[in-house]
């Protein structure tokens, strides 16, 4: 069984430009959670889409958007980025949405903002 | 909100036990989670607790005590290969959505 794939794995951006980001669920998985990563604040949680609509949200400004397809696939994207958006961008994915207590994560995309 | 806190490194030897603290503070509590993560790989689940004890789950084991808002997961006969970030997480309210600590660097040295 294929785990979580996250496209591109690493990438480099200028300050101003945008980024989208991609992430394939394991096959059966309709919860998609999204996640940034820094060593500063850990773990962060950015939002969940649960058949393609947004079920949960963080405390990320609006620049930071995504979507879910009708496959589960989901992408999100960060607009007008900024230095501090430098981080580590896990995606996990579950069957129901967390409440069975396992995440299954992919390696994430490392996102470098010059 | 949820505040998680875990001490950010710990040191162990080989073969010994060390046991990973995590307290947090939170209303509508649904239960515990700890992950395992490796220097650049993903975070992979460890353990899930609901209910008030220890959980067992080979040379891993996870305690929750929720009137006292707190955790921990021991590990036994430590091996190299411990040595990774084990991340404390939260879920509470309606959402199920896990908040994480920032994570217990452990090292394991021979």
């Amino acid at each position: 069984k294929a785990g979580v794939t996250q496209t591109p794995r690493y990438l480099i951006k200028t300050r101003g430009q945008q980024v989208t980001l991609s992430c394939s669920p394991i096959s059966g998985h309709r919860s998609v959670s999204w996640y940034q990563q820094t060593p500063g604040q850990g773990l962060q949680f950015l939002f969940e889409y649960f058949s393609e609509t947004q079920r949960n949200k963080g405390n990320f400004p609006g620049r930071f958007s995504g979507r879910q397809f009708s496959n589960s696939r989901s992408e999100m994207n960060v607009s007008t980025l900024e230095l501090g958006d430098s981080a580590l961008y896990l995606c996990a994915s579950s069957l129901v949405g967390g409440n069975t207590g396992e995440l299954f994560f992919g390696e994430g995309s490392r996102l470098t903002v010059l | 909100g949820q505040n998680i806190d875990q001490p950010t490194e710990m040191t162990a030897t080989e073969g010994a036990i060390v046991q990973i603290n995590c307290t947090y503070q939170t209303s509508g509590f649904n239960g515990l989670f700890w992950y395992q993560q490796h220097a650049g790989e993903a975070p992979t689940f460890l353990s899930y607790n609901v209910l008030d004890g220890l959980e067992e789950k080979g040379r891993f084991s996870s305690f929750l005590s929720r009137s006292k808002g707190y955790s921990y997961l021991l590990l036994k006969e430590l091996q190299m290969k411990d040595s990774a970030s084990y991340l404390c997480a939260v879920s509470s309210g309606g959402s199920y959505i896990p908040t994480f600590g920032r994570g217990t660097s452990l090292i394991v040295h021979p």
